[in-house]
């Protein structure tokens, strides 16, 4: 059974802080993905990563920065964070998708409730 | 590029109504659909999938059909219950993009006894 984690149901920050957020999965997946859910906005893309120490910008990069130093973890940093950054943060991981199979299904992590006070 | 709209919500009905929630998708080449779904406090679960045109996905009772032709991949599912309370999101993966995905903005599902 796949299984993402993260390291914080629920965290609250102050203005100003370094926040790190982890994710782990443990299915040897290649790719992993960052993603930020507001209400009405669905789902919003902030980095992936192909493999170890690789990494793409998504659409909304601004404010943030990863690590993939490993394999199986997934870092996110908000190096200075701000009020606008409250969000749920959900991590998710999957293997490449074939051309022959098409793609395979993300595996999501249960989320962090980031709260930047 | 590519990109999912879903229909808006929120939707509310009866236990044992008929669920259907409308989703097209803009995708050059062939994307394999997904459906996901959030229930409260969690994160979000693979519900189906299709990955060529006019495969069904199907689980749990619910059903969506891959129209190449209307660009589209509805929900749907004959008699709802009130544990499908959830939000449910449309997905895309375009072949040969690194498994990245677009979503819609999701469509939350109210179901009252």
């Amino acid at each position: 059974d796949v299984k993402v984690t993260q390291s914080s149901r629920y965290l609250v920050k102050r203005t100003g802080e370094k926040v790190f957020l982890e994710c782990v999965q443990d299915m040897d997946h290649e790719n992993m993905f960052w993603y930020r859910q507001d209400p009405g906005l669905g789902l919003r893309l902030i980095y992936f990563s192909y493999d170890v120490k690789m990494k793409e910008k998504g659409d909304i990069p601004e404010g943030y920065s990863v690590s993939r130093e490993k394999k199986e973890r997934f870092s996110l940093i908000l190096e200075s964070a701000s009020t606008n950054q409250t969000s749920m943060y959900l991590c998710a991981s999957t293997s490449p998708g074939l051309a022959s199979r098409g793609a395979y299904e993300q595996y999501f992590g249960p989320g962090t409730r980031l709260t930047v006070t | 590029g590519d990109s999912v709209t879903q229909m808006e919500g929120p939707v509310t009905l009866s236990e044992e109504a008929f669920l259907t929630i409308n989703c097209t998708y803009t995708a050059t080449g062939y994307p394999s659909l997904f459906w996901y779904v959030q229930y409260p406090g969690e994160g979000l679960q693979l519900l189906l999938k299709a990955t060529k045109a006019d495969d069904k996905g199907s689980n749990k009772g619910f059903e969506a059909t891959y129209r190449k032709e209307t660009t589209s991949f509805h929900l749907e599912k004959g008699s709802v219950q009130v544990s499908d309370s959830a939000v449910y999101f449309c997905a895309l993966s375009a072949r040969g993009a690194g498994n990245q995905f677009y979503f819609g903005t999701g469509t939350s599902l109210t179901v009252i006894p």
